[in-house]
């Protein structure tokens, strides 16, 4: 079975503090993903991945970064936590052959900005 | 991006048929028709998808109107775990993005 692994379920940050989420997918994965999630707005997507060293801005990129260094990890930065960004981060991977993928998706981590 | 609607929420009763339905007037020829869903306190998880045949999986059955305008995902007997927001979405970049709009939200009586 895919597995996709966040580093936290619960965190809770200060304004202004750098944050990182990190998420690691066990399969393979060409593409990986970092949506949030709030009441009323559904999933949106912030940045996604579909290599290496390789990132593509979503809808909502601002105030956030990402790395991915490695094939299995990708990262989400928050380079200055602010009260905006309390929101549940999801992480999701799917290969990268075209047609219909499917994303397989982490368990999440609700983070609480203070 | 092609969009969809759904019904917010919809009831059913335990061990009875769901059918959950998706209007998508705007689909392109070479969208795919995906359904996730979310149980509580969880990331969301595949369902099932198709193209322009009806799908069996061992979760669900999706049946798509032949001018693949709309589609609904048919759960044979639903149980108290089948409770959940399901989302109806089509994918576009060769299927590589999703666009997740509100769901519908499924409650099962027992």
């Amino acid at each position: 079975d895919v597995k996709v692994t966040q580093s936290s379920r619960y965190l809770v940050k200060r304004t202004g503090e750098k944050v990182f989420l990190e998420c690691v997918q066990d399969m393979d994965h060409e593409n990986m993903f970092w949506y949030r999630q709030d009441p009323g707005l559904g999933l949106r997507l912030i940045y996604f991945s579909y290599d290496v060293k390789m990132k593509e801005k979503g809808d909502i990129p601002e105030g956030y970064s990402v790395s991915r260094e490695k094939k299995e990890r990708f990262s989400l930065i928050l380079e200055s936590a602010s009260t905006n960004q309390t929101s549940m981060y999801l992480c999701a991977s799917s290969s990268l052959m075209g047609g219909a993928e499917t994303q397989y998706f982490g368990p999440g981590t609700r983070l609480l900005v203070l | 991006d092609a969009k969809t609607t759904q019904p917010n929420s919809m009831e059913s009763n335990e061990e009875e048929p769901v059918h959950l339905p998706c209007n998508h007037s705007t689909i392109s020829g070479t969208d795919y028709i995906h359904w996730y869903r979310q149980l509580p306190s969880q990331g969301p998880e595949y369902v099932i998808h198709g193209l322009t045949s009806n799908v069996n999986n061992r979760m669900a059955s999706l049946a798509i109107a032949e001018d693949r305008k709309s589609s609904t995902l048919i759960l044979h007997r639903a149980t108290l775990r089948d409770a959940a927001v399901y989302y109806c979405i089509l994918s576009y970049n060769a299927g590589n993005m999703l666009t997740f709009g509100g769901g519908t939200r499924l409650m099962v009586k027992p």
